[in-house]
């Protein structure tokens, strides 16, 4: 079936390095995708987006990536900060249904 | 600031029983959604509405129903609660035309 997903379900940074949390989809008709951070004990906040006719966008810190070749998504975080330690999920929409499917999730862990 | 609010972080039931899992927003969101969210599985929409009254299932409906009264309000109900639906539950919300969901702080449901 169709499925959005990460490659890897932890990864563990020093803090003040850039961190890259990628995630594939398989949807080809995806047209809106989001990451959202979830820090424990909440619910996942809305990072940034980015629609399907961009390949980049920038927003305080962190940059969304659009390969729509390869159909992969990646979250750039840079200079990362313990605060940034979380689940990420990336989401994609298509204009046919309106409802976001969800990636499993991944785990970042800041290192002081 | 959008606030989506669920009536109850932690609830502990028994096999058998009803539950009710209530959700408001204070934003006049069009669109509201109930997800749970299980280790390695991610997020998984159960149901999500557009409009009073409207409800659309989601990808695992089965054991779920929802009721949708008033715009503010989206409730998930448990008609016969098993174990295998032990879970944290996300209720969401969003504008129309819009994939940004906001998210509530999750009830965690234990079922005995």
């Amino acid at each position: 079936g169709e499925s959005v997903g990460l490659h890897l379900p932890t990864l563990s940074v020093q803090e003040g390095d850039n961190s890259i949390i990628n995630c594939a989809y398989s949807n080809s008709a995806s047209d809106y995708f989001i990451w959202y951070k979830q820090e424990s004990g909440k619910g996942p906040q809305f990072i940034i987006d980015i629609r399907s006719n961009m390949d980049k966008r920038q927003g305080q810190r962190v940059t969304v990536l659009l390969n729509k070749t390869v159909k992969h998504l990646s979250l750039q975080i840079a200079a990362t900060q313990p605060g940034d330690s979380a689940v990420y999920f990336c989401a994609d929409l298509t204009g046919a249904n309106s409802k976001l499917t969800f990636g499993k999730g991944i785990t970042l862990s800041v290192r002081p | 600031d959008v606030k989506v609010t669920q009536s109850s972080r932690y609830l502990v039931k028994r096999t058998g029983e009803k539950v009710f899992l209530e959700c408001v927003q204070d934003m006049d969101h069009e669109n509201m959604f109930w997800y749970r969210q299980d280790p390695g599985l991610g997020l998984r929409l159960i149901y999500f509405s557009y409009d009073v009254k409207m409800k659309e299932k989601g990808d695992i409906p089965e054991g779920y129903s929802v009721s949708r009264e008033k715009k503010e309000r989206f409730s998930l109900i448990l008609e016969s609660a098993s174990t295998n639906q032990t879970s944290m539950y996300l209720c969401a919300s969003s504008p129309s035309g819009t994939g940004e969901l906001f998210f509530g702080e999750g009830s965690r449901l234990t079922v005995l």
